[in-house]
């Protein structure tokens, strides 16, 4: 089945301890991208990426950081954590031509509370 | 700076009642725009997208969206709305590789 996973799903954490979550999409797609979702705010791209070892910035890219060493994973790490990271993070895919052309695939999301 | 905004917070509307959902932008350029719906607890989904051409698009799920340029417009309708279209609504735009996306609609569904 094709699909973009996220792990952990759920993570309680404490400030300061540095912590990663995963993203993993079988649909061999270029692009990948991390959100946040916050209420009254929508979602607010972090950092994307075009293809492996291409990455970039979105609109929020504070405290923030990201690697594509490989096609299919795009791993999102948060070095030291604050409070104000607490949010709905969600990644997601994008065949080739990027956002631009095509629907991003969702994965299912992951909510991180940071303590 | 360019922005994509859904005025309305909350609508509320009777299962079988005509839906529209109001989005406007700030672009210089004509966008690319594109509407996703996300049920509760899930992730989004592509309802449907506008690059050029036919101002008048067909999504699924029975929606559709019209751009209009002169009032910076994409507003998503639908005839007759079910009971599981209830979702949050989001509206949003990509510029070069960028995505922007609305605040979103949170749509609620009555008998």
């Amino acid at each position: 089945e094709a699909q973009v996973t996220q792990n952990p799903r759920y993570l309680i954490t404490v400030t300061g301890k540095k912590l990663t979550v995963t993203c993993s999409q079988n649909m061999n797609h270029e692009y990948m991208s991390w959100y946040r979702q916050d209420p009254g705010l929508g979602l607010r791209q972090i950092y994307y990426s075009m293809n492996v070892e291409v990455t970039d910035k979105g609109d929020v890219p504070e405290g923030y950081k990201v690697s594509r060493k490989e096609k299919r994973n795009f791993p999102l790490i948060l070095e030291s954590p604050s409070p104000n990271q607490t949010s709905l993070y969600f990644c997601a895919s994008s065949p080739v031509g990027g956002a631009l052309y095509n629907e991003q695939f969702f994965g299912p999301g992951t909510r991180l509370t940071v303590l | 700076a360019q922005s994509v905004t859904q005025p309305d917070i909350h609508i509320t509307v009777s299962e079988g009642a005509s839906l529209e959902l109001r989005c406007n932008y700030s672009y210089g350029a004509t966008p690319y725009l594109f509407w996703y719906v996300q049920s509760p607890g899930q992730g989004l989904q592509l309802l449907l997208k506008y690059f050029s051409g036919d101002t008048l698009v067909q999504g699924i799920k029975g929606f559709e969206a019209e751009f209009k340029r002169s009032q910076s417009s994409f507003n998503l309708r639908k005839p007759s709305v079910h009971w599981s279209d209830a979702a949050e609504y989001f509206c949003a735009f990509t510029e070069g590789n960028q995505f922007y996306f609305g605040t979103g609609t949170s749509l609620t569904v009555i008998p």
